[in-house]
């Protein structure tokens, strides 16, 4: 078994600024994703890693930025916050892209 | 363009009746067909998936139906119980080209005791 530990549960931004968001992952899993879920909404791909410092861009991948540090670590940074924006980011990983992926705890994100 | 479509967006059942929940789907490559359930306050989980070798897969009291000519699947959960309460997500992928996970809008379903 293995775990995905996000950090932080909670982020509160102003409008235009710069905020980070880190994943861990110990399962020792070659891919690892970052996903968007709004309210009412699936999830949608901003950015996905199939192995150390690769970066492919999702769908929503317009306004973020990410960074495979090490294979355990994914980090996303959301460059310019945009106002009463709010939503739930997703970190997951799997073995490789065709593999069940399995999700952090989520961070969530408001802007004031 | 919603490329995974799910319905209904809310689904109400009793304890022990059988829940019917809808996805469908317009990518033909589209080659494997995972459902996550999601429950408040927790992160998506799989559930169930199947690949269009078979019509059916069944796991238990959770049954997907796969129609390819259609490009429709159902999934059936049986004697439903208040702990099926959750968001069902269908997604869609394909093994060549764009691999990229697909998901649908979610069913919330509820099951009254």
């Amino acid at each position: 078994g293995g775990i995905i530990t996000q950090t932080p549960k909670f982020l509160i931004g102003q409008e235009g600024q710069k905020l980070t968001l880190k994943c861990q992952q110990n399962f020792n899993h070659d891919t690892m994703y970052w996903y968007r879920q709004d309210s009412g909404k699936g999830l949608r791909l901003i950015y996905y890693s199939i192995t150390e410092n690769d970066l492919q861009k999702g769908d929503l991948s317009e306004g973020y930025d990410a960074s495979r540090e090490k294979k355990s670590s994914f980090s996303l940074t959301v460059t310019s916050a945009q106002k009463n924006e709010m939503a739930v980011f997703l970190c997951a990983s799997s073995i490789s892209t065709q593999d069940t992926q399995y999700f952090g705890p989520g961070t969530r994100l408001l802007v004031l | 363009q919603q490329q995974v479509r799910q319905s209904p967006q809310s689904l109400t059942v009793w304890e022990g009746e059988t829940a019917i929940l809808n996805c469908s789907y317009e990518d033909s490559t589209f080659d494997y067909f995972p459902w996550y359930w999601q429950f408040p306050r927790e992160s998506p989980a799989l559930l169930i998936a199947i690949r269009p070798v078979s019509n059916k897969k069944e796991d238990g009291r959770f049954t997907i139906f796969f129609n390819k000519r259609e490009k429709k699947l159902s999934l059936h959960i049986t004697d439903s119980q208040p702990g099926d309460s959750a968001t069902y997500f269908c997604a869609a992928s394909a093994s060549s080209g764009s691999w990229q996970l697909i998901f649908g809008s979610g069913t919330q379903l509820t099951v009254m005791p």
